[in-house]
């Protein structure tokens, strides 16, 4: 039973780019969280999908979007990228209503340059 | 101020130790308290997770939640190289509402 899948696992973009980034969530979860993990600091929390809506959204500016499909996967989007975006992506996926059941992925590691 | 606080270490100790590992917290509509164990290079993985206070025990590792004090501990007896990682707790109001507040991490390493 395959876990969280997150791709890609490493990326460098430049200053003003934008990115993507995706997430499979383990099977039978329906809902996926995504949070950034800065270098020494724990997990903050970016927003979170279920049934292809944003369900709750942390305190991240709107270049920070995302998307759910059908599938349940899901995409992170960042637009105008910043240097203090560089960072770790979780993206982590549960049962709607079980916040404490969350399963995470290994994460994407992003940086800017 | 942070909503959780957690000391961010490292913590040294030799194998077969006990580690205290804590953090305290301000918010008191927080509820259930989760232990992470964060590898290098890999994502969080759930320790244990209390509802409220009181005890609760898992092999080796025993959390403890007093919300009196808006203080929780994780315990790792016989403490094994294999142990050292990061420990993130984390916490958050209620089953419906899911963020997760983590603190910054504790970086605990074991040696033999």
């Amino acid at each position: 039973d395959a876990g969280v899948t997150q791709s890609p696992t490493h990326l460098i973009k430049t200053r003003g780019q934008q990115v993507t980034l995706r997430c499979s969530p383990k099977s039978g979860h329906d809902t996926v969280s995504w949070y950034q993990q800065a270098l020494g600091q724990g997990p903050q929390f970016i927003f979170q999908y279920y049934e292809e809506e944003e369900r709750q959204r942390g305190n991240f500016p709107d270049r920070f979007s995302g998307h759910q499909f059908p599938n349940y996967s899901s995409e992170l989007n960042v637009n105008a990228l910043l240097l203090g975006d560089s960072a770790l992506y979780l993206c982590a996926s549960s049962h709607w209503g079980q916040g404490q059941g969350y399963t995470f992925g290994s994460g994407t590691r992003l940086t800017v340059v | 101020q942070k909503e959780v606080e957690q000391d961010p270490g490292p913590l040294s100790v030799p194998e077969g130790a006990i580690v205290s590992l804590n953090c305290t917290y301000s918010n008191s509509a927080f509820q259930y308290f989760m232990w992470y164990r964060q590898y290098s290079r890999k994502g969080p993985e759930l320790l244990m997770y209390t509802y409220s206070s009181g005890n609760k025990e898992d092999g080796r590792f025993t959390a403890q939640v007093d919300k009196s004090s808006k203080y929780i501990s994780l315990f790792i007896r016989d403490s094994q190289p294999s142990d050292s990682a990061t420990y993130l707790c984390a916490m958050n109001k209620n089953t419906g509402f899911q963020k997760l507040v983590f603190g910054t991490g504790t970086r605990l390493l074991v040696s033999p």
